[in-house]
């Protein structure tokens, strides 16, 4: 069975440019949650999606979005880029209601680096 | 959300049972305790969760205390691979999407 799917593995942005990074959870799992990782902060909350509906949102301003699709693969956008936001970004998949279950699997990250 | 407190760094000998501690003193009656591990460049990974009963896995044991303030992970037979940043977590059940994360303990396993 794969694992969790997460494109690019590595990215590198300019101050206000925008970015779309990509999810697709293990087959079967329908929530999906994203974390922001940095050496600052650790490892933040930012949203999860369940069946293409938003259930929950971190502390993050709106620049950060996301969204789910019908196969529940799901995607995040950050716009208009700060160096702040150069970090790890984390996709985790569950299998059924979000976090019903008690497990979270992690994909490897999308590493953003922002110049 | 109740914190945790862990240790910023343990060390371990190859074969050795490692013994992560974490402090949950505000840990309320209806949140579990979860337990994940980030190898370097890799997304964490569950290790175990339990109540209030210690648990065992494959992987792990977790005890928790009887008054649920504290509770202690144990690697058995720890290995190189085993090392990692390891992260204790309270959080609901059914409400893992909430679960605050900390800094962990990194754990150094040694030849």
């Amino acid at each position: 069975k794969a694992g969790v799917t997460q494109t690019p593995r590595y990215l590198i942005k300019t101050r206000g440019q925008q970015v779309t990074l990509s999810c697709s959870p293990i087959s079967g799992h329908r929530s999906v949650s994203w974390y922001q990782q940095t050496p600052g902060q650790g490892l933040q909350f930012l949203f999860e999606y369940f069946s293409e509906t938003q259930r929950n949102k971190g502390n993050f301003p709106g620049r950060f979005s996301g969204r789910q699709f019908s196969n529940s693969r799901s995607e995040m956008n950050v716009s208009t880029l700060e160096l702040g936001d150069s970090a790890l970004y984390l996709c985790a998949s569950s299998p059924g209601l979000a976090g019903v279950g008690g497990e979270l699997f992690f994909g490897e990250g999308s590493r953003l680096t922002v110049l | 959300d109740a914190k945790t407190t862990q240790p910023t760094s343990m060390d371990c000998a190859e074969g050795r049972a490692a013994n992560l501690p974490c402090n949950h003193s505000t840990i309320s009656g209806n949140e579990y305790v979860y337990w994940y591990r980030q190898i370097h460049s890799q997304g964490p990974q569950y290790i175990i969760h339990g109540l209030k009963n210690n648990e065992t896995n494959e992987m792990a044991s977790l005890i928790i205390t009887e008054d649920r303030k504290s509770s202690t992970l144990i690697l058995p037979h720890a290995t190189l691979r085993d090392t990692a940043v390891y992260y204790c977590i309270v959080g609901q059940y059914g409400a893992t999407n909430k679960l605050i994360f900390g800094t962990g303990t990194l754990l150094a396993v040694q030849p």
